[in-house]
């Protein structure tokens, strides 16, 4: 009950594509689900957060979705940049992790 | 710039050889944390400090311990490193424990044992 599954494992996105990656949990009583990004070399940074009573926070060219009652939450990367290259974690409460999508944007 | 501060880096040390590493903030949040992250992994909690209060994770070895000796700094010493202990360690902190609060982590010292 304490799991956050996370799919996919890796992503390859063309420049200009949208990104998306999907999180899934179990525990009802979570009622926080950060995004954090991760540079190699580079500790975890909050990106994005989402309380579950509302079902979309946007910020900038992030987004995130939120299902209540199927227990997902997914993250989308309008218009992906190189620059967004990295690994994404969905957390749920502050220090449950999913296991980790590493995005790859290409020119 | 107010930040989450790790030393060394970069950390070599032997087989059973105790280690120490070191995080520092400047945040003056009252939480500190401390996970583990293998790579290709997500980071895993090992514990955390409220303020002077300990708290460790279920599942986190005997091997692994703590000492927050003031708000600003907290170690994680590793009391016999075995192979499986190489990994990338992260120290955290937020201002309270609560769980809708943001973490700041620190950019990680990566262990490796011999």
């Amino acid at each position: 009950q304490q799991q956050v599954k996370q799919s996919p494992q890796s992503l390859i996105v063309q420049k200009g594509g949208i990104s998306i990656i999907n999180c899934a949990y179990e525990n009802t009583a979570f009622d926080y689900f950060p995004w954090y990004q991760q540079f190699p070399g580079k500790g975890p940074a909050l990106l994005i957060a989402i309380r579950p009573d509302v079902s979309e926070k946007k910020e900038g060219r992030f987004t995130i979705s939120f299902n209540k009652s199927a227990k997902q939450f997914s993250l989308h990367i309008m218009d992906s940049q190189p620059g967004d290259s990295a690994t994404y974690f969905c957390a749920a409460s502050c220090s449950i992790f999913g296991t980790g999508t590493r995005l790859q944007v290409f020119p | 710039d107010a930040m989450v501060i790790q030393n060394p880096r970069y950390q070599v040390t032997q087989f059973g050889k105790p280690v120490t590493l070191s995080c520092s903030q400047t945040l003056n949040h009252n939480v500190m944390y401390w996970y583990q992250q293998k790579s290709s992994q997500a980071p895993k909690l090992l514990f955390h400090y409220y303020d002077k209060d300990f708290n460790n994770e279920a599942d986190t070895p005997d091997n692994f311990q703590s000492r927050r000796p003031n708000t600003s700094f907290c170690f994680l010493d590793i009391r016999s490193p075995g192979l499986g202990d190489a990994a990338m360690y992260l120290c955290a902190t937020s201002r309270s424990p609560g769980l809708q609060e943001t973490q700041y982590f620190g950019p990680g010292t990566r262990l490796l044992v011999l």
